[in-house]
């Protein structure tokens, strides 16, 4: 089955910091590469997701990158402000209607 | 509306109880979730209904039986539950990949449940 790896499991940062999420995933096969946030006491959500024809994204401060090759995918986040403060979670497909989610990434900003 | 909601948001129960997660929603999603989700954990899937069918089971145990009486409605009935099944409880619906779906699920807030 699909094997999914994030890193790191934590990360602080300072307020205005950037910070890069990685997720490695196994099958080739994958075309659809989601990054979702949970934020404490709350449900995951998209935040930002790209397919496998291009190899970047953004969304203001939020961009993902696609390297098929190496079959990795990373979040960046850049001017980190607190409310970025959350869980995120990689969640490659692993078949039919189904997401395989990462085991999340802790970011701390710290004011 | 582009909301999943469920009820309840906090339940306790017996281990001899029987209750029902309900989860609903209307933005015409053809393929429905139930997750389980442990503290500091990512979600797991349990099981995923595709038109109404259920098309995965991650081996879940018997007492958790889900149901979907139709396009809007996913239901979770829990019977004879252990405290190890204590967790928030996510439901999950998308376009379904048949319809050119691209994955995108969209989750309800949780049943945060607790078994005594």
């Amino acid at each position: 089955g699909e094997n999914v790896e994030q890193h790191p499991s934590t990360l602080s940062v300072q307020e205005g910091d950037s910070a890069v999420i990685k997720c490695t995933y196994s099958d080739s096969a994958s075309n659809y590469f989601p990054w979702y946030k949970q934020e404490l006491g709350k449900r995951p959500q998209l935040i930002i997701d790209i397919r496998s024809n291009v190899g970047e994204k953004k969304d203001q401060r939020i961009a993902v990158t696609l390297n098929k090759t190496a079959k990795h995918f990373s979040l960046h986040i850049t001017e980190t402000q607190p409310e970025d403060s959350a869980v995120y979670f990689c969640a490659p497909p692993g078949g039919y209607n189904k997401l395989i989610f990462g085991a999340g990434t802790r970011l701390a900003v710290h004011p | 509306d582009t909301e999943v909601t469920q009820t309840p948001k906090h339940l306790v129960m017996g281990m001899t109880n029987k209750k029902s997660l309900k989860c609903e929603q209307h933005m015409g999603h053809r393929a429905m979730y139930w997750y389980k989700q442990k503290a500091k954990k990512p979600p797991e899937l349990m099981f995923v209904y595709s038109y109404e069918k259920l098309s995965i089971n991650e081996s879940v145990p018997s007492r958790f039986s889900p149901e979907c009486p139709n396009s809007s409605l996913l239901n979770l009935h829990l019977h004879a539950l252990q405290p190890e099944d204590s967790a928030l409880y996510l439901c999950a619906s998308s376009q379904d990949r048949l319809a050119g779906g691209n994955n995108e699920q969209f989750f309800g807030p949780g049943t945060r449940l607790t078994v005594l």
